[in-house]
């Protein structure tokens, strides 16, 4: 079965980088393409970006120049920094694979999601 | 950026009744957008995609719908398992968006 676990710092200071962990078992991150997902205080959920099955990347142009999503093949293991945060990074962050086939552009598999608190 | 405008932000419903959700996109989004279903304390859950294609293990009480750029997630039978909030998500362009989110609760 697939699974990602989201790991990292539930507290960080306004200005530094945010720094994330996704481990996935039950399926290769060198298949399908997964990404991050943030859902804010208030219920917005924001697309963050993804990093493919070959290690290319996109992402949301809300983010600029802050966000960097990287992975390790080895661990199976795909990262998200986000750098200069501010109260406003304040929120629950997810890491999800796209499916396959009829659901490639589609999220089917989610972390359980881990809270991140932007604050001094 | 393409919006996706959600209503109602939140609805009261009573068990078995019909209740219905809508997302309005800002531009012809084709068929390309998904529901999903969180429950309190979990991750979100893909219910619907392509807009009508009910996804594995999903119960047949749940739809989706669209007419133009109108799309709509129908529950047939509101149990009481379905309480959460619901989000759709555009899936035609990045970056993608969501909507605002539907609170569903029971009354």
């Amino acid at each position: 079965e697939v699974q990602l676990q989201e790991s990292g710092p539930g507290l960080v200071k306004p200005s530094q980088s945010l720094s994330l962990t996704c481990s996935v078992t039950g399926y290769s991150i060198t298949s399908n393409y997964w990404g991050w997902i943030r859902k804010f205080p208030g219920n917005k959920m924001e697309w963050m970006g993804y990093i493919s099955y070959s290690g290319s990347t996109s992402y949301n142009p809300s983010l600029k120049s802050r966000i960097s999503i990287t992975r390790d093949t080895s661990k199976n293991q795909f990262f998200l920094q986000l750098n200069s945060v501010t109260t406003e990074d304040t929120a629950t962050y997810y890491c999800a694979r796209y499916g396959s086939s009829s659901l490639l552009y589609y999220f089917d598999y989610w972390g359980q999601g881990v809270m991140v608190t932007v604050s001094s | 950026d393409i919006q996706m405008t959600q209503s109602p932000a939140s609805l009261s419903a009573s068990l078995e009744e019909i209740v219905t959700i809508t997302c309005q996109a800002s531009q012809d989004i084709g068929n390309w957008l998904a529901w999903y279903q969180q429950k309190p304390g979990k991750s979100p859950q893909l219910l619907i995609y392509g807009a009508t294609s009910l996804a594995d293990g999903v119960p047949s009480r749940f739809s989706g719908s669209r007419s133009g750029t109108q799309y709509s997630l129908k529950i047939s039978r509101l149990q009481v398992e379905d309480i959460g909030i619901y989000y759709c998500l555009q899936a035609y362009s990045a970056p993608r968006t969501f909507g605002g989110g539907t609170k569903l609760e029971l009354k």
